[in-house]
């Protein structure tokens, strides 16, 4: 019974790619995030994401586009990857307000080569 | 500008003794804080959050922090350490309301605790 979950955990691909993260929470949060979690161990808050309004970290590329299909899900597209981008992506959800704790998948190692 | 510090990059304690994982913020308003562990290959739990109230929080595997407002401080305790506390620890501060129903969090840059046997 997993509450957020993130599949693959392990990604290699070449640069130049186009690739998908996908994430998903049982948790019933009408909120969800995508970090990046640099080598330095660095956690940086790339979207906010809920069924109404996405916030995009203006530091994000536009390479990146989270995608929702419902609010169980909120999947991380990438599209011609960099060697930058390598890193750890957690996906992580809360109740909508600044009271709520997030709850954080296993995260995704993407690996650029 | 608001911001969470965490001034220690590695903390080492012996088994059995206390420890204290060290925080400091600065925002504008209330403080909405938290903290998080994340042990390796792992992502983030959930461990306590000072939102108002009593300035001692209680929280998971029997860590608490105290929420000390005039040295705008939000420090980690543990009476006794267990070798499994050994995590890297994040202290994280809400940010203002920033839409899509959220308050995004900023995170420190984490505090390596190692417990000693």
């Amino acid at each position: 019974d997993t509450a957020v979950s993130q599949t693959p955990k392990y990604l290699v691909t070449q640069m130049g790619n186009d690739k998908s993260i996908k994430c998903e929470q049982n948790l019933g949060h009408d909120t969800m995030y995508w970090y990046k979690q640099d080598s330095k161990k660095f956690l940086k808050i790339m979207f906010s994401y809920n069924n109404k309004e996405l916030i995009i970290n203006e530091t994000v590329p536009n390479r990146f586009s989270p995608k929702s299909p419902d609010k169980a899900h909120l999947n991380l597209h990438i599209n011609s990857l960099e060697l930058g981008d390598s890193a750890v992506y957690f996906c992580a959800s809360s109740r909508m307000g600044g009271a709520y704790e997030q709850y954080f998948g296993p995260g995704t190692r993407l690996t650029v080569t | 500008a608001q911001s969470v510090a965490q001034p220690e990059d590695q903390v080492n304690v012996a088994e059995g003794n206390p420890l204290t994982v060290k925080c400091t913020y600065s925002v504008s308003g209330n403080p909405y804080l938290f903290w998080y562990v994340q042990y390796p290959n792992r992502g983030l739990q959930f461990l306590l959050k000072y939102i108002t109230g009593d300035n001692l929080v209680k929280g998971s595997y029997g860590f608490e922090a105290e929420f000390n407002k005039s040295q705008t401080s939000f420090h980690l305790k543990k009476p006794s350490a267990l070798v499994s506390d050994s995590a890297l620890y994040f202290c994280a501060v809400r940010l203002s309301y920033s839409g899509a129903g959220s308050y995004q969090l900023t995170f420190g840059k984490g505090t390596k605790l190692s417990v000693i046997p």
